[in-house]
This record gives structure tokens, sequence and C-alpha cells, in this order.
């Protein structure tokens, strides 16, 4: 069964550096997407992309984070200067086109900011 | 979306039905009902959705009440592997416009003993 790939399964980051989670979609969807978990809480969306732009984001996804689709397969998210806060569970999505209702995740980077 | 009140926590025997109600009295006609799972910080995994029939599926049905205002998830026989949260999550879809987000709230975290 297809399913949304994403490495590295953890990373460890000092702050203030850079850092960049992939995912690779499954492979005929055309919506992807990014949440993120803090220990202990909610999953939270992050941002949205489809047709080779974001078509939403949330208060979370400021400047500090873009992501990107950089050739056919793999989805990128960056933080650019990371920061203690950061420290969460990255989930990668992607739905297949607009009509059908599942989203599929993949199975999260644990992104550890020290 | 419509807000969803779920229980914080259950208990089910393994090969028992596991029964998992969600609260949505403010449910607009036009919203379905999804549900998701997520087992140990595994990324969200869907589950089913309907909009006021019943529907089954090969992991799960959901039964909806007349006035669409609750709805329960049922798992017919319930496995030790089916320990896990429980999110169910009122939107419009996306083919009729809604938001790219899912909003995950705390969920039910239901517990499957042997």
């Amino acid at each position: 069964e297809p399913e949304v790939t994403q490495t590295p399964s953890h990373q460890v980051t000092q702050m203030g550096q850079e850092v960049i989670l992939r995912c690779v979609p499954i492979s005929n969807h055309l919506y992807f997407y990014w949440y993120r978990q803090i220990l202990g809480q909610k999953v939270e969306f992050l941002v949205s992309f489809y047709n080779n732009e974001i078509s939403e984001k949330s208060e979370i996804f400021d400047d500090q984070f873009s992501v990107e689709r950089p050739d056919g397969s793999n989805f990128t998210l960056k933080i650019r200067s990371t920061k203690l806060e950061d420290s969460a569970m990255y989930f990668c999505a992607s739905r297949e086109d607009r009509e059908h209702h599942e989203a599929f995740f993949g199975q999260g980077t644990r992104l550890t900011v020290v | 979306d419509a807000k969803t009140t779920q229980p914080t926590s259950m208990d089910c025997a393994e090969g028992r039905a596991a029964n998992l109600p969600c609260n949505h009295s403010t449910i607009s006609g036009n919203e379905y009902v999804y549900w998701y799972r997520q087992i140990h910080s595994q990324g969200p995994q869907y589950i089913i959705h309907g909009l006021k029939n019943n529907e089954t599926n090969e992991m799960a049905s959901l039964i909806i009440t007349e006035d669409r205002k609750s709805s329960t998830l049922i798992l017919p026989h319930a496995t030790l592997r089916d320990t896990a949260v429980y999110y169910c999550i009122v939107r419009f879809p996306w083919a009729q416009g809604g938001s790219e987000k899912l909003v995950f709230g705390k969920g039910t975290k239901l517990t499957v003993n042997p």
C-alpha cells in the first residue's frame, strides 16, 4: 500500500541552526501538508501546499518556516533558525485530489532542538 | 468547523466492540463527520467519514444519529493494536471548499485490555 515517507525519523539540532525535514508524499497526490505535535499536546496544522504554492498556513508558520517541492517527489519543510520551542514531532501528509476525503500521514520526524 | 466533544478516555476488552461517542450539536447541514486515530505518536490515520447515513468499511462503522448531533465510531472486535487516541472531526469536505487544515482536538484515549 502506498505511504507517505518521512526522513529522518529523528533529528537533533542546535538552537539557531537551520533544519530541513523531508517527505515523499504518495506519488499521485496533489495536496501536501505539514503538521506538528509538541510532546503531550494536540496535532497542529502548519501549512498546506497545492500547485506549487502555499494554499493555507497557520499562525505558527511564520517567516522562520518555508516549504518547497524541489522535484516531482519530495516535499520539504525548512526551519531557518531553530528555537527550543520548535522541538516536536513533525508530520507530513498528502491528499489525492479535491474529491477524496482522506489525508494520509507519514510516521513523523522527531525534531529535538538543544 | 463545528465543535466536537469526546470523552477523555475509554477502556475496552480485547475482542469486544469499542463504541466511541462524539457530540457535535452545532453541526451544519453540509458538514461531514471524520474519524482519525493516532497510535502512540505515530502519524494520524484516517478511519472513516460520513454525512448522514451509517457507514462501514474494513476498519470500523460510523453511526450518525438522525438529527446528526452526535455519532459513534464502532470497532467491532477491538484488538490490542487498536489502543490509540481517536479523533472526531466535523468539517466541510475539501470538495466543498472546506479549509485545508484538519483541526485535531484532544480525542479519546482508547485502551484495549487483554
